[in-house]
């Protein structure tokens, strides 16, 4: 049973670089059926996609957070991460990391959701 | 402020049929498929509807999606106590070089 763990400081300084990994266990991140999310959710709020990579290292991010976010795979350990760079406050939230599952069809993906997530990994911002 | 609009609440009692809505745009929901993700207290979301109206293996026949032109529906028939949770849509929109967005969330209390 695949199962993803996010990993990293829970506490950080304003304009500091947010570093969180996900590790995947029971799974390979390279197969090309899968992609990775992050996600985030502040306190008694709802969800913020963040962005996604894929097996090739292509990424997409919200772009809301683009000009600060970097994702990245490590395909040797089966993590991948996320950099948030010049946090504040506004980024104090829960993170949770996420599969994404797609099969081609036809010469195209069909996108099938975020299947298996993360517990999720509090980071707060505060001087 | 989500892209996608949902009411954020819901009840309903044992039994009953719960409906909720999410309402967005041509340039995400009009074009793209819809997914809904369950999110109980305290713990991280839950896939139970892609494509539309497919539930992912393990989720009940009890909840089923639809959606209609830029709008989209979830419903909980024979609503349970174990449903009292929050509920997000979610899609992708094609605008600013394409990113998922996921609506405003719903709380459903089970009464």
């Amino acid at each position: 049973q695949v199962q993803l763990q996010e990993s990293g400081p829970g506490l950080l300084k304003p304009s500091q670089t947010l570093s969180l990994t996900c590790t995947v266990s029971d799974d390979s991140i390279s197969r090309s059926n899968y992609y990775w999310s992050w996600i985030r959710q502040p306190a008694g709020k709802g969800l913020e996609w963040i962005g996604r990579i894929y097996p090739s290292g292509s990424a997409s991010y919200n772009p809301s957070l683009k000009s600060r976010v970097t994702m990245s795979l490590d395909t040797s350990k089966d993590q991948f991460s996320l950099k948030l760079r010049s946090v504040t406050a506004a980024d104090t939230a829960v993170y949770y990391c996420a599969r994404g599952l797609r099969r081609l069809r036809l010469l195209k993906y069909d996108y099938y959701g975020l299947d298996v997530w993360g517990q999720g990994t509090s980071v707060t911002v505060s001087s | 402020q989500s892209v996608l609009t949902q009411p954020p609440s819901a009840s309903g009692t044992p039994g009953q049929r719960v409906t909720i809505s999410c309402s967005g745009s041509n340039s995400n929901i009009g074009n793209k498929t819809v997914y809904w993700y369950q999110q109980l207290p305290r713990t991280a979301p839950k896939l139970l509807i892609y494509s539309n109206n497919q539930r992912p293996s393990g989720v009940p026949d009890r909840f089923s999606g639809s959606k209609s032109g830029t709008s989209a529906s979830l419903a909980i028939s024979g609503l349970q106590s174990e449903d009292e949770a929050d509920f997000y849509c979610a899609a992708w929109d094609v605008s600013l070089s394409g990113h998922f967005v996921f609506g405003s969330g719903t709380k459903v209390t089970v009464l």
